[in-house]
């Protein structure tokens, strides 16, 4: 897949276990905040998103978190799936700008079925 | 509705050779940017179009550069190959220029340089 060979940190999660994934961001300025889910052969897709006037928000058995006092975001997936296994990533942003998408490191979630 | 297609899906090239590349844009989507995905340094920012105009540029050297039409496709062009080209070229259209514009992503075009 288009994923492969990355030299990713990967999460190992058991099937039905939550899995969380973490991210440090770099720019304080930034103030809108993004997961992406790439799987192999695929371009990275929208998960959730959160603007930093929030600290919390959910979609469907995804919840981010956002710490703006460490620069940090979290990713959790609850009940997690074999479907979930992917690369995620996270980037950053600023509302208003007109200044590309900075993307993190990413991290491969594997799920033992 | 169609999403973002690229082609080809796969390239083979030798060094010094150079390259083009093709983004369709969703429909109705103004805005194309691409980015380069390395296992080094991972999505890095390449160059944004909207309305034919180049609005932004990462930080890579003039060997890189594209160009928008007027239906909204895009071409990336990379001269003088080097090894370390080798990458998956993602592009992602989106409706406007800016962050609230949710940016969807193709397949990429997997580049090997030999």
């Amino acid at each position: 897949g288009e994923s492969v060979g990355l030299h990713l940190p990967t999460l190992s999660v058991q099937e039905g276990d939550n899995s969380i994934i973490n991210c440090a961001y770099s720019n304080s300025a930034s103030d809108y905040f993004i997961w992406y889910k790439q799987e192999s052969g695929k371009g990275p897709q929208f998960i959730i998103d959160i603007r930093s006037n929030m600290d919390k928000r959910q979609g469907q058995r995804v919840t981010v978190l956002l710490n703006k006092t460490v620069k940090h975001l979290s990713l959790q997936i609850a009940a997690t799936q074999p479907g979930d296994s992917a690369v995620y990533f996270c980037a950053e942003n600023k509302i208003g700008r007109n200044t590309p998408l900075v993307f993190g490191k990413g991290t491969r979630l594997s799920v033992i079925a | 509705k169609a999403g973002v297609t690229q082609t080809p899906r796969y390239l083979i090239k030798t060094r010094g050779q150079q390259v083009t590349l093709s983004c369709s844009p969703i429909s109705g989507h103004r805005s194309v940017s691409w980015y380069q995905q390395t296992p080094g340094q991972g999505l890095q920012f390449l160059f944004e179009y909207f309305s034919e105009t180049q609005r932004n540029k990462g930080n890579f050297p003039g060997r890189f550069s594209g160009r928008q039409f007027s239906n909204s496709r895009s071409e990336m062009n990379v001269s003088t190959l080097e090894l370390g080209d080798s990458a998956l070229y993602l592009c992602a259209s989106s409706l406007g220029q800016g962050a609230q514009f949710e940016q969807f992503f193709g397949p990429g075009t997997r580049l090997t340089v030999l």
